[in-house]
């Protein structure tokens, strides 16, 4: 079955400092998303990219985030300055079709654990 | 603000008995509601899903229940079985955007 793979699993950076967290979604999917998870807390949404430009963010996707698709596989997440509450898990998601038709196969990759010390 | 919420944060059921999950929500615009299953370490993955204008929806051993009127959400797992331990979401669609709106979560645990 087709997979979402995030990479690395698991990510320690210092405070300050610039993270790039990498997703590979499936391959024939247009939609692509970030989410986090803060430990012991629901999931929460911070972007959606489409046809190469952010259709919707969050509140919490600020100036210190940015989504690019740099090539026609990757799909990445770069915090520029990080700080301590950005510590989270981080899921990437893709879909064939908006959430809005029938089968969209919205599909959530493992996750990366981002702690900022 | 708009919210999805869960009544209950905890669940232990003995393997074998049938589980229920509920789920508050405040938005009754919203179009859509997915059930998801997360398992330690992994993505929430997807179990069952219902539009708005349905009130059942089956799977293999899941029922997902909507009752507009009192905006509330559940999840039936029939014949638990240790597998089904994880943390349960209830996430909520409006079309015309993109994100999924997630509840707080319930964790399950099947006693042996």
């Amino acid at each position: 079955e087709p997979e979402v793979t995030q990479t690395p699993s698991h990510q320690v950076t210092q405070m300050g400092q610039e993270v790039i967290l990498r997703c590979v979604p499936i391959s024939n999917h247009l939609y692509f998303y970030w989410y986090r998870q803060i430990l012991g807390q629901k999931v929460e949404f911070l972007v959606s990219f489409y046809n190469n430009e952010i259709s919707e963010k969050s509140e919490i996707f600020d100036d210190q985030f940015s989504v690019e698709r740099p090539d026609g596989s990757n799909f990445t997440l770069k915090i520029r300055s990080t700080k301590l509450e950005d510590s989270a898990m981080y899921f990437c998601a893709s879909s064939s079709t908006e959430l809005s038709s029938v089968n969209y196969g919205y599909t959530f990759g493992s996750g990366t654990r981002l702690t900022v010390v | 603000g708009e919210s999805v919420g869960l009544h209950l944060p905890t669940l232990s059921v003995q393997e074998g008995d049938n589980s229920i999950i509920n789920c508050a929500y405040s938005n009754s615009a919203s179009d859509y509601f997915i059930w998801y299953k997360q398992e330690s370490g992994k993505g929430p993955q997807f179990i069952i899903d219902i539009r708005s204008n349905m009130d059942k929806r089956q799977g293999q051993r899941v029922t997902v229940l909507l009752n507009k009127t009192v905006k509330h959400l559940s999840l039936q797992i029939a014949a638990t079985q240790p597998g089904d331990s994880a943390v349960y979401f209830c996430a909520e669609v409006y079309f015309g955007n993109e994100k999924l709106t997630f509840g707080t979560g319930t964790r399950l645990t099947i006693i042996p």
